[in-house]
């Protein structure tokens, strides 16, 4: 079946624009996570859904950062003002399930590609 | 919190040599453990995983991953490799509660030459 995808794939933008980035998980997927991979690190963790609502915002850097997932399967991330800074791969995962803590409720993260952001 | 050190960034090889990616992570509670590949031009793949039982995990390709809870440790390991192993590998860590949200390491580039 179909994978984690990701649009736009690449997005150049000026400084101070706003810009939207789309994540379509993997159908019946329930969880999804947005992770970003700045040059040289690993990624890092920004939010998660799990259905509709975001469970943990915890790892947006402020507050031109934010995300939806309205209908419980397609989510945006939204950056307004863009800064330099913010140049980095936004990745996407999902995974079946969540919600509930225990070995048994455990689920594999799917990655999708990436949108590679770069803010001029 | 939870942190994971990856103490090589660049680690070369020849090819049908053995390799050791070490990973040492950091964490209030104990956490599940990962290891991700991400291929020339491809996304993040789970390579293997420990989640409990077994302190050894193996791929189907032949890497092997050993938990070592003593020296908060989760190096990973190929006794020969291959031109198609060269990419770069992630080790991560997840808290066991309902929110799997991964802390990944730095990364390490694995270069096979021939």
């Amino acid at each position: 079946g179909a994978g984690v995808s990701q649009t736009p794939s690449n997005k150049v933008t000026e400084k101070g624009k706003y810009v939207e980035l789309r994540c379509d998980p993997i159908s019946g997927h329930t969880a999804l996570y947005w992770y970003r991979q700045s040059l040289g690190q690993g990624p890092e963790f920004l939010i998660y859904f799990q259905g509709t609502g975001a469970a943990d915002d915890s790892g947006l850097p402020n507050d031109r950062f934010f995300a939806v997932r309205p209908e419980g399967s397609v989510s945006t991330l939204k950056i307004q003002r863009t800064e330099r800074g913010d140049s980095a791969v936004y990745l996407c995962a999902s995974s079946p399930g969540g919600g509930t803590s225990g070995l048994s409720s455990y689920n594999e993260q799917f990655f999708g590609p990436g949108t590679r952001l770069t803010v001029l | 919190a939870q942190s994971v050190t990856q103490l090589d960034s660049q680690v070369p090889v020849f090819e049908e040599a053995p390799v050791e990616l070490r990973c040492n992570y950091s964490s209030s509670v104990s956490v599940y453990l990962f290891w991700y590949v991400q291929y020339p031009n491809q996304g993040l793949q789970l390579l293997l995983k420990y989640l409990s039982g077994s302190t050894l995990v193996e791929s189907i390709n032949g890497f092997e991953a050993e938990f070592n809870k003593s020296q908060t440790s989760f190096h990973l390991r190929k006794p020969s490799v291959h031109i198609s192993d060269t990419a770069e590998y992630f080790c991560a860590v997840s808290g066991k509660g309902s929110n799997y949200k991964l802390t990944f390491g730095k990364g390490t580039l694995l270069t096979v030459n021939p």
